[in-house]
């Protein structure tokens, strides 16, 4: 099956310490995404990845860092300098933009919910 | 700078009403805008995607539509059912760069009651 995994479903992070979120897509995709989504809010970019070995900051990138060593991984990195890193986290993933003639739609991942203990 | 709001935040209606949910965007100027919707503690499935240039677009029950002049998206559901529960996020593309870099408006949380 084609599509975006994210692992894990739930993780818990304690307070100064780091975690990893994994996504992986089959989609053979250029660009792939990571946005944050907290209750009675839209989603909102932390980074994004046009290619591979190049990533760009979204709206809200501090506390977060992110590679893109292969093309079908984006993994991201809540440090501990996240203060506030209890959310829902989204990957995704999309044709380069511009290739489609603009039916680049986005391919959204389940998500992983971090819990701050 | 774009802002994309959606109203209502929440609706409940009584299955087989027909109902509209509303998406309003402050810069007309946009390539695309997306219909999503997303299920509880669920990732987003993409519903529709009107091109600037389009005024509509459809699939089986569901038809959104685009203003740019007036910066609005309807997401028209016909004959709605419980399994149309869910939230419903729109999400705009602006136009320029080479980036596909979305919006999102804050959703509608829609309950469809048996």
């Amino acid at each position: 099956d084609g599509g975006i995994t994210q692992s894990p479903k739930y993780l818990f992070r304690k307070e100064g310490q780091n975690v990893t979120l994994s996504c992986e897509q089959n989609l053979n995709h250029d660009a792939m995404y990571w946005y944050r989504q907290d209750p009675g809010q839209g989603l909102r970019l932390i980074y994004y990845s046009q290619i591979v070995n190049d990533f760009q900051k979204g709206d809200i990138a501090e506390g977060y860092s992110v590679s893109r060593e292969k093309k079908e991984s984006f993994p991201l990195t809540v440090t501990s300098a996240q203060k506030n890193p209890t959310a829902f986290y989204l990957c995704a993933s999309s044709t380069t933009p511009g290739r489609t003639s603009g039916k680049d739609t986005q391919y959204f991942g389940p998500g992983t919910r971090l819990t701050v203990l | 700078k774009q802002e994309v709001t959606q109203i209502p935040a929440a609706l409940s209606v009584p299955e087989g009403e027909n109902l509209v949910l509303n998406c309003s965007f402050t810069d007309s100027a946009i390539y695309n805008l997306q219909w999503f919707r997303q299920d509880p503690g669920k990732g987003l499935t993409s519903l529709l995607l009107i091109q600037s240039s389009q005024r509509e677009q459809t699939s089986g029950r569901l038809n959104a539509s685009l203003d740019k002049s007036s910066g609005r998206s309807t997401l028209y559901i016909a004959a709605s059912q419980p399994g149309d529960s869910a939230t419903y996020l729109c999400a705009v593309r602006n136009p320029g760069g080479a980036t596909n870099k979305l919006i999102f408006g804050t959703g509608t949380l829609l309950a469809v009651q048996p």
